[in-house]
C-alpha cells in the first residue's frame, strides 16, 4: 500500500470554477502535512502547509482530517495559472517526507 | 536567505558512462540533504538522504551512489549508467521533515 495516495485526475475545469481533491495517508503518526505544486518539467514548490484546524491562503484552502487520515485542497476562482500537478506530502519521521504521485489540474479558458 | 544550487540542468550521457551530479546549499548549516528521481509521468522516488557529513542512507538499491564530502554539498554518482537511469533528478534540503523541503531546479538526465 502506498503511503500517500492521490487521485491522479486530470481535473479539467473552466476559469472561475472551484476544484477540490483529496489525498489519503497511511502513517497515523504523521505530524506534518503539505501541498506542493509542480509545473511541467520543473521542480516541486511548496504551496502551503496544512494545519489541524485547516488553513487558507488566498484562493487555496487546505483541510486535514486526522481521524480519517485524509487531506484536501480546494481552489476557488480557478485561474489559468493554477494549471499544474499538486502533490500531497506527509512526513514519515523527522527526516523524511512521503510524496503522493500528484493530482493534475488543467484550467481552461 | 537559503538557496540551493543544482547542476547541470540537462545532461545526455551514453550507456555505460559515469555520472556525477552536484548539489550545494547556501545560507544554512547542517541541513538534511536528499536526492530524488522522477521518471517521466511518475511520482518522486527518494534515492538517498543525508543528515550529516559522510552519513548516507540509501532508500533503493540500484546503480547509483551518493556522497556528502562537505556540510552543504551532496553528490550523486554512477560508475556505469543504464538506460533506466534516465529521469529528472532533484536535490532537496530541509532542517527536518516536519518543515518541508526546498528543491533545487533539477537535472534532466537522458541516457542513450
Amino acid at each position: 500500500r502506498k503511503e500517500v495516495e492521490q487521485d491522479p485526475g486530470p481535473f479539467n475545469v473552466p476559469e472561475g470554477a472551484t476544484v477540490a481533491f483529496n489525498c489519503t495517508y497511511s502513517n497515523s503518526a504523521s505530524q506534518s502535512f503539505f501541498w506542493y505544486r509542480q509545473d511541467c518539467r520543473k521542480e516541486p514548490k511548496l504551496l502551503m502547509s496544512v494545519y489541524s484546524s485547516g488553513n487558507e491562503d488566498g484562493r487555496f484552502t487546505a483541510q486535514l482530517n486526522r481521524a480519517s487520515q485524509y487531506i484536501s485542497l480546494l481552489i476557488r476562482d480557478s485561474k489559468l495559472s493554477d494549471s499544474a500537478t499538486y502533490l500531497c506530502v506527509v512526513n514519515d519521521n523527522d527526516y523524511k517526507l512521503s510524496f503522493g504521485a500528484g493530482t493534475t489540474v488543467t484550467v481552461r479558458a | 536567505s537559503q538557496t540551493i544550487h543544482q547542476w547541470p540542468a540537462t545532461l545526455v550521457q551514453p550507456v555505460g558512462s559515469p555520472l556525477s551530479l552536484e548539489c550545494t546549499v547556501e545560507g544554512t548549516s547542517n541541513p538534511n540533504l536528499y536526492w530524488y528521481r522522477q521518471a517521466a509521468g511518475r511520482g518522486l522516488q527518494l534515492l538517498f538522504y543525508s543528515v550529516g557529513i559522510g552519513q548516507i542512507s540509501s532508500e533503493v538499491p540500484q546503480n547509483l551512489s551518493a556522497s556528502r564530502p562537505q556540510d552543504r554539498q551532496f553528490i550523486l554518482s554512477s560508475k556505469k549508467l543504464l538506460l533506466s537511469d534516465s529521469g529528472f533528478y532533484l536535490c532537496a534540503w530541509s532542517v527536518g521533515g516536519v518543515y518541508g523541503y526546498t528543491f533545487g531546479s533539477g537535472t534532466r538526465l537522458t541516457v542513450v
